[in-house]
């Protein structure tokens, strides 16, 4: 079975700066990954996810994470965060049989 | 297109009494999911279904845990009776295909049930 293990479990960043959120699995098929975000009093929304194809994968608001097959890594990334994007990240990783596995969750806190 | 509908959100109960929770999936999405959340971890899959048939119970307690979803659309969520370990956000989520590679994975949840168990 797969999983995932989320480096960080807390990132403090300023607002403005660059930051990544690190993200490792584990499988022994093909796998399709997925960051998830976690707004306060929320539920999960799909940030982005890589299928197949580029390897480079972007988000409508700036995000973008890309899958290294030789590393096992879908780290997330952006260039410039802002104070609205301090929220919960999860790192996922489903196979064929659709059983998704999530990371233990990057909390991004982000400072004026 | 509405979401994921969850209730209650939010439930206090003392320990070894029931309780139960509803999701109402997104129209149309053929695979509903139940996940526990506990504070500080990631989503933990307890059961999917496909339809109204289950694919994946395997991390599902069934000695106190027990879902349904009769007609295909609803579910419901029971614990019966619960423990303290249980207290976690329950967490609904929704596809419209079962199989990975066919809009694979991209689940739709909703804002889950917030259980506390005393």
């Amino acid at each position: 079975a797969q999983s995932v293990t989320q480096l960080d479990s807390q990132v403090p960043v300023f607002e403005e700066a660059p930051v990544e959120l690190r993200c490792n699995y584990s499988s022994s098929v093909s796998v399709y990954l997925f960051w998830y975000v976690q707004y306060p009093n929320q539920g999960l929304q799909l940030l982005l996810k890589y299928l197949s194809g580029s390897t480079l994968v972007e988000s409508i608001n700036g995000f973008e994470a890309e899958f290294n097959k030789s590393q096992t890594s879908f780290h997330l990334r952006k260039p410039s965060v802002h104070i609205s994007d301090t929220a919960e990240y999860f790192c996922a990783v489903t196979s064929n049989n659709n059983d998704m596995r999530f990371g233990a969750g990057t909390r991004l806190t982000v400072k004026p | 297109e509405a979401g994921v509908a969850q209730s209650p959100r939010y439930k206090i109960i003392e320990k070894r009494q029931s309780v139960a929770f509803w999701c109402n999936p997104i129209s149309g999405h053929a695979t509903l999911y139940w996940y526990q959340q506990i504070l500080g971890q990631g989503p933990k899959l307890l059961i999917q279904f496909q339809n109204n048939g289950v694919v994946d119970d395997s991390q599902l307690p069934k000695d106190r845990f027990s879902a349904e979803r009769l007609k295909g659309v609803d579910s419901t969520l029971k614990i019966q009776p619960a423990k303290l370990e249980d207290s976690a956000v329950y967490l609904c989520a929704s596809s419209r295909w079962g199989l990975a590679g066919r809009g694979a994975g991209e689940q739709f949840f909703g804002p889950g049930t917030r259980l506390t168990v005393l």
